[in-house]
């Protein structure tokens, strides 16, 4: 399996402001994912990003609040622009190694005051 | 697109009871399934799948889950519950037609002493 260096790990940021997560994997990887869990709540899919091509967005996320960068494969960035106290989440990458072998980053924990 | 529940909020079972933590899921094509659990304060944590072959499945930590075609359930057991068992599980879904994976709700597990 995939080793994930996620960061930061936690930050706490003012609203209107921005903040960039990190994801770097230890190999390869066509596909990356990334999360929200939001207070007491599941993992929702925000987007998932492949290299060399825009990332694909689910049903209620935009490339503006959340623009991903993916330059490689082995790297990737979700920015959460423009914050409210809304986006105060948990963020985490994932990636999947060959068919089935997800693995998660230890997260971000975003507070927004 | 594929979905999956987790009827149960909560949990609780005494120390050294058998536990079960449901799941049931829908997917239009062949489904991979999956149980993490988190602690608190910590990442995602892999705990078994699914993806072809026997029925039971057996994974960390001496969790076991069955998976049952018919009923489209995959819940999570096991024998004799440990305190140190409560945390967080989330049941989760691939459909062999995607690679992303969705969540479950979440049940929060708690063993008492």
């Amino acid at each position: 399996s995939a080793v994930i260096s996620q960061k930061p790990s936690r930050d706490i940021c003012q609203r209107g402001t921005s903040l960039t997560i990190q994801c770097q994997v230890d190999s390869q990887v066509t596909m990356m994912f990334w999360y929200r869990q939001q207070p007491g709540q599941s993992l929702t899919l925000i987007a998932t990003a492949n290299q060399g091509s825009e990332a694909t967005y689910e049903s209620g996320f935009v490339i503006d609040k959340f623009p991903i960068s993916r330059p490689n494969l082995t790297f990737s960035t979700l920015t959460v622009s423009n914050m409210s106290p809304e986006d105060s989440s948990i963020y985490l990458c994932s990636v999947v190694i060959g068919k089935h072998g997800y693995t998660f980053g230890s997260g971000t924990r975003l507070t927004v005051v | 697109a594929q979905s999956v529940a987790q009827p149960e909020d909560q949990v609780n079972v005494a120390e050294g009871n058998p536990l079960t933590v449901k799941c049931t899921y829908s997917v239009s094509g062949n489904p991979y399934l999956f149980w993490y659990v988190q602690y608190p304060n910590r990442g995602l944590q892999f705990l078994l799948k699914y993806i072809t072959g026997d029925n039971l499945v057996k994974g960390s930590y001496g969790f076991e889950a069955e998976f049952n075609k018919s009923q489209t359930s995959f819940h999570l057991k096991k024998p004799s519950a440990l305190v140190s068992d409560s945390a967080l599980y989330f049941c989760a879904v691939r459909d062999s037609g995607n690679n992303d994976m969705r969540f479950g709700a979440g049940t929060r597990l708690t063993v008492k002493p």
